[in-house]
């Protein structure tokens, strides 16, 4: 069984400019999150998926950034503008959905780092 | 809110020792899981242990131990003969437990963990 991928895993971009991020989970996971770990800090939530709707983005830093599974399978995150203080690794996760606990997967992350 | 934190930015210890890393979080909730994740060199994050905040035994898997303290809120990582490729970064992490199944984890800071020969 593949593990969570993400695309691309670095991504050098200037400020303004936009950047797209691509998680592709496990095959048959509902739940996919996002986090980001900003350099030396810990790893926050961003927002989770169930299936192609968001049930939590209360991480979400800004209206820069836009987060979308089009028929709840890939995610993308997209950063337009992108600013400084948006640089760092983000994380994808995804997990089954039934029963009480499941646990997260994680890809290994794309580092973007803005100039 | 809930929050977790991991005094120790960096720690080594050499191989075949045992090394303790620290978490204490603070949650006003009763039920709740706590995690270890390793994150190794350029690679992905893996789950190294889980423990039941309703659970009063600790939770062992192999050479990784927890010590679970619920009162003091405390939440430690014991790492028995040590390897080389332990060297990673470990993260503490917390969830609540709800009977939806999802729920967003919080992480602390991470502990950069060395193991040398």
């Amino acid at each position: 069984e593949a593990g969570v991928t993400q695309f691309p895993s670095h991504s050098v971009i200037e400020k303004g400019q936009t950047v797209t991020l691509r998680c592709d989970p496990i095959s048959g996971h509902d739940n996919l999150y996002w986090y980001r770990r900003v350099m030396g800090k810990e790893i926050k939530f961003l927002l989770h998926f169930v299936k192609e709707s968001k049930q939590d983005e209360s991480g979400m830093p800004n209206n820069r950034f836009l987060a979308e599974r089009t028929g709840g399978t890939y995610s993308t995150l997209k950063v337009q503008p992108a600013e400084l203080e948006d640089s760092g690794v983000y994380f994808c996760a995804s997990s089954r959905l039934a029963g009480v606990y499941n646990e997260q997967f994680f890809g290994p992350g794309t580092r973007l780092t803005v100039l | 809110a809930q929050t977790v934190t991991q005094s120790q930015p960096e720690m080594s210890v050499q191989e075949a020792e045992t090394v303790t890393l620290s978490c204490t979080y603070d949650t006003s909730e009763s039920n709740y899981y706590l995690f270890w994740y390793k994150q190794p060199p350029s690679r992905q994050m893996i789950l190294v242990i889980r423990q039941e905040a309703y659970k009063q035994q600790n939770a062992t898997e192999n050479r990784f131990s927890v010590n679970f303290q619920k009162a003091a809120k405390s939440f430690s990582l014991k790492i028995s003969d040590s390897q080389l490729g332990d060297t990673a970064m470990y993260f503490c992490a917390f969830m609540k437990r709800l009977n939806t199944g999802f729920q967003k984890l919080v992480f602390g800071t991470g502990t950069r963990l060395l193991v040398s020969p």
